[in-house]
Formats: C-alpha cells, sequence, structure tokens
C-alpha cells in the first residue's frame, strides 16, 4: 500500500534554530517528491519537487534531501523565523496520484 | 492576481440540507480538484477534473458531487450533508494535467460543520 509517513507529529523549537523534518514514504513506482508549507487556515503553497535523480534541492533557508534507495526525504529549516511556524507535508507521487502525509506542525517560539 | 477563490470560507448547517461550495480559477488551468482535510490525516481528494466536461472519482468520492461547465469553475455540490462531512475542503488547480508532474496551486480553504 503506498503510503508517506511524517515525523515528528509537533516540533517546537527557539527562533533562529535549526531542524530537520522527516519523510519516509513506501510509494511504488516513483515519480517525484514535494514539499508544502500549510499556514494555519490557508491552503498548502509548494516549497520544492524533487525527482528520482535529484537528491537536494533548496529554496531559500528551505533545503529538502531525498534518498530515493531508503525512501526517505528530509527537509531541513535554518535559522528559523516566527513565519515559518506552519505544517509542512511531504508528498509522493507514483505517477497518476498524490500520496499526502499528514504533516508535521512546527511552532517556532521567540 | 492568480488565485484560486473558494466560497463560502465558513459555512455552519444542518443534516440533510443541501449547500455547493464554490471555487473558480484565474490562471486558464487545465486540472481543478477538491481536498479534503481532516485532523490527523493527510489531504484526500474528493475529485478531479482534467478538463471541461471531464470529471473523475478521487479517494473519497461519496456523498459528494462535482461539474465542470466552464474551464475555471469547479464546483463542489454535498446533495444531503451528514456530520461525516464536516472538514476543511481545499479546491487546487494546475496548469498541467499529468498529476505526478502538476504543482498544485490552493485556494484558501472552507471549513464545513454539519450539525
Amino acid at each position: 500500500k503506498n503510503q508517506v509517513e511524517q515525523s515528528p507529529q509537533s516540533l517546537i523549537i527557539l527562533e533562529g534554530k535549526n531542524c530537520t523534518l522527516q519523510c519516509n514514504y513506501t510509494v511504488s513506482p516513483f515519480s517525484n517528491l514535494r514539499w508544502y508549507k500549510q499556514d494555519t487556515g490557508r491552503g498548502p503553497v509548494s516549497l520544492t519537487i524533487m525527482t528520482f535523480s535529484e537528491n537536494t534541492k533548496s529554496n531559500g533557508r528551505y533545503t529538502a534531501t531525498l534518498d530515493a534507495d531508503t525512501k526517505q526525504s528530509s527537509l531541513h529549516i535554518t535559522a528559523s523565523q516566527l513565519s515559518d511556524s506552519a505544517s509542512y507535508i511531504c508528498v509522493v507521487s507514483p505517477d497518476y496520484q498524490l500520496i499526502w502525509g499528514a504533516g508535521t506542525k512546527l511552532i517556532i517560539k521567540p | 492576481e492568480a488565485q484560486v477563490t473558494q466560497n463560502p470560507r465558513y459555512l455552519i448547517t444542518v443534516t440533510g440540507k443541501k449547500l455547493t461550495v464554490t471555487c473558480s480559477q484565474n490562471m486558464n488551468h487545465e486540472y481543478m480538484s477538491w481536498y479534503r482535510q481532516d485532523p490527523g490525516l493527510g489531504l484526500r481528494q474528493i475529485y478531479y477534473s482534467m478538463n471541461v466536461e471531464v470529471t473523475d472519482k478521487g479517494d473519497v468520492p461519496e456523498g459528494y458531487k462535482v461539474s465542470r461547465k466552464e474551464k475555471r469553475n469547479f464546483p463542489l455540490i454535498l446533495e444531503s450533508p451528514s456530520p461525516n462531512q464536516t472538514s476543511l475542503y481545499f479546491c487546487a488547480s494546475s496548469l498541467q494535467t499529468e498529476v505526478g508532474a502538476n504543482v498544485l496551486t490552493f485556494g484558501a480553504g472552507s471549513r464545513l460543520t454539519v450539525l
């Protein structure tokens, strides 16, 4: 069964600190993996999208990595800001579908 | 501004009272889709549309209807809402119809409560 699991479920860190969010998937075949950011009460917004051949991709302070062999991805946030408080959702595509993870809720405290 | 617009943003209704959630995009996107989001679960697709007059069921279509008479509009219809349809609903669109490659643009969400 195609599944995407994210950890931790929630995370609280202090402003300015770095953090890493994890995504493990059992999806086959694999087309691409993307990370979305969802602010409370808003729709998700795409951060990065990676294909099989890409193992890292950056978008400002956000860096996503992909290990297609172990079927793991991570999203690293550098020098966190209060505006980074949101849910981060990992989505894996096996060609004709989008399999959504439940998300990690990140809270940045001043 | 390029966007997906949903209405209403918030709605409280009673069991059995038909309602429609509208969705409109101004980006000339081919692909449109409805999702529901419930606590602790990933987004689940309700229905999607590859083009005008072409709609298909997603993962959780029961209790919902859609139509795509015009390219820009994709309303979600609940003919007889039930409490288990209380959820946060998102409409999304994409220029590409190839689902695996597309990047979705989401609306702001519609929070529906069925009593």
